[in-house]
């Protein structure tokens, strides 16, 4: 148990339709980072947030998009979906003292999958 | 950039034999190196972390690799392999912030009683 939850665990949704995932950090965690995980394939990153701040993007349009919040729960978005956001979607929180860096441990969720149709 | 390759997408031993999962990586900068597991439905655990510290690692259940800067290799080993070992393996690269970490493809360890 690493203590970050996410909800839901299983979704279905159809092509064109948003999403929201949420993601409870670890207590005392104020940077969550966002990835993608394809079947088959390691995990992509997404974003991070730090202080309810997005600190970084991957490779990955702008109909992705995220919150964070004053608790350090966040939420990750994606609008008009495809067929090929098929994935199990992972959070991941960790303690920074500044956005320029940290080599804290990062605290994975048990991922949320999402299944496009 | 960094990059991450996971030399074998799958390797199979024997209970009781070493574990050897290979990595290699790409970055211009000096890198962070970390390695974590994967159960089935479930979410990535960290094994072991290179922090520009000792090159050589210990991490959790028995797990250690070595940091190689001439090889650009940071290699996961185990000495004897254990059923519950079973599952898959990620590398990962960061140059400055864990959390932006660049994942290899991982490797499928089956364990053989």
């Amino acid at each position: 148990e690493t203590g970050v939850t996410q909800s839901p665990t299983h979704l279905i949704k159809t092509r064109g339709q948003q999403v929201t995932l949420r993601c409870s950090s670890q207590s005392g965690h104020n940077t969550v980072s966002w990835y993608q995980q394809a079947l088959g394939q390691g995990p992509q990153f997404i974003f991070q947030y730090y202080r309810e701040e997005e600190n970084g993007r991957g490779n990955f349009p702008p109909r992705f998009s995220g919150l964070q919040f004053p608790n350090y729960s966040s939420e990750l978005n994606v609008n008009a979906l495809e067929l090929d956001d098929s994935a199990l979607y992972l959070c991941a929180s960790s303690f920074s003292s500044g956005t320029s860096g940290s080599r804290e441990t990062q605290y994975f969720g048990p991922g949320t999958r999402l299944l496009v149709l | 950039a960094q990059s991450v390759t996971q030399l074998g997408s799958h390797v199979s031993v024997s209970e009781g034999a070493l574990v050897l999962l290979r990595c290699n990586y790409s970055s211009s900068v000096p890198p962070y190196l970390f390695w974590y597991v994967q159960y089935p439905n479930q979410g990535l655990q960290l094994l072991l972390k290179y922090t520009s510290a000792a090159t050589l690692v210990k991490g959790i259940n028995g797990f250690e690799a070595e940091f190689k800067k001439s090889e650009t290799s940071f290699h996961l080993t185990k000495p004897s392999a254990h059923m519950s070992d079973a599952a898959e393996y990620f590398c990962a690269v960061s140059v400055s912030n864990a959390g932006k970490s660049t994942f290899g493809d991982g490797t499928t360890l089956t364990v053989k009683p």
